[in-house]
């Protein structure tokens, strides 16, 4: 039962563009998100987080915007550059009572950047 | 200045060892957790700790055992190693809600 849903697993973008990675989840328990970027054999480098109560978080290059009628988050990267190429992960967290503090994941979208 | 640090990088082992893979944290942080990405590199979470006390436990085969001597280290014992368990595990550390990942040690169970 997968609770948190990267449906895309690959975008390709040019430089400068915007990159939008998605991310559906089904748990309307969970009420705080991240994105994740993951560079081979790193570990995952948090990048930006969204409160149930928000619906856009901005930070620097990187918005985050949440639509929770919809169960849906949206990461936007502009302009994009090469060294965003990574995996990046949705996570959701806070599913309430013993569930405090796990984080569930998506299975990731692959983001190439090419110059 | 590593914030959260993993040893070894890389493990290779035969079935049936028994190996430890150790986890600190220097961020100061209460809450500390392994997760195990699987082949189709999904995230799963499989402990965690607050102040050296388990929190969660996702229904992880009791071969696994975690420990945590004090708030900073959390380390993940497995006996008996089966191929199913070859993954990369990472340890991460959370203040408040966000959560911050080492580098991950890569098990390989031959």
């Amino acid at each position: 039962d997968q609770q948190v849903k990267q449906n895309s697993p690959s975008l390709s973008v040019q430089e400068g563009r915007i990159s939008i990675l998605n991310c559906d989840y089904t748990n309307s328990m969970f009420d705080y998100f991240l994105w994740y970027k993951k560079y081979p054999a790193e570990g995952p480098t948090f990048l930006i987080s969204i409160s149930s109560i928000k619906d856009k978080n901005e930070d620097g290059r990187f918005t985050v915007f949440l639509n929770k009628s919809a169960k849906h988050l949206s990461l936007h990267i502009v302009p994009s550059q090469p060294g965003d190429s990574a995996v990046y992960f949705c996570a959701a967290s806070g599913a309430g009572g013993t569930s405090y503090g796990k984080l569930t994941f998506g299975q990731g979208t692959i983001l190439t950047v090419h110059p | 200045d590593t914030a959260v640090s993993q040893t070894p990088k890389y493990l290779v082992t035969q079935m049936g060892n028994d190996k430890s893979i150790k986890c600190e944290q220097n961020l100061g942080h209460d809450t500390m957790y392994w997760y195990k990405q699987d082949s189709k590199k999904f995230l799963k979470i499989m402990f965690s700790y607050n102040n050296k006390e388990l929190i969660i436990n996702e229904t992880v085969p009791n071969r696994f055992s975690p420990k945590s001597p004090d708030k900073a280290h959390l380390n993940l014992h497995i006996n008996s190693l089966e191929l199913g368990d070859s993954a990369v595990y990472f340890c991460a550390s959370s203040y408040q809600e966000t959560q911050y990942f080492g580098p991950g040690t890569r098990l390989l169970v031959l």
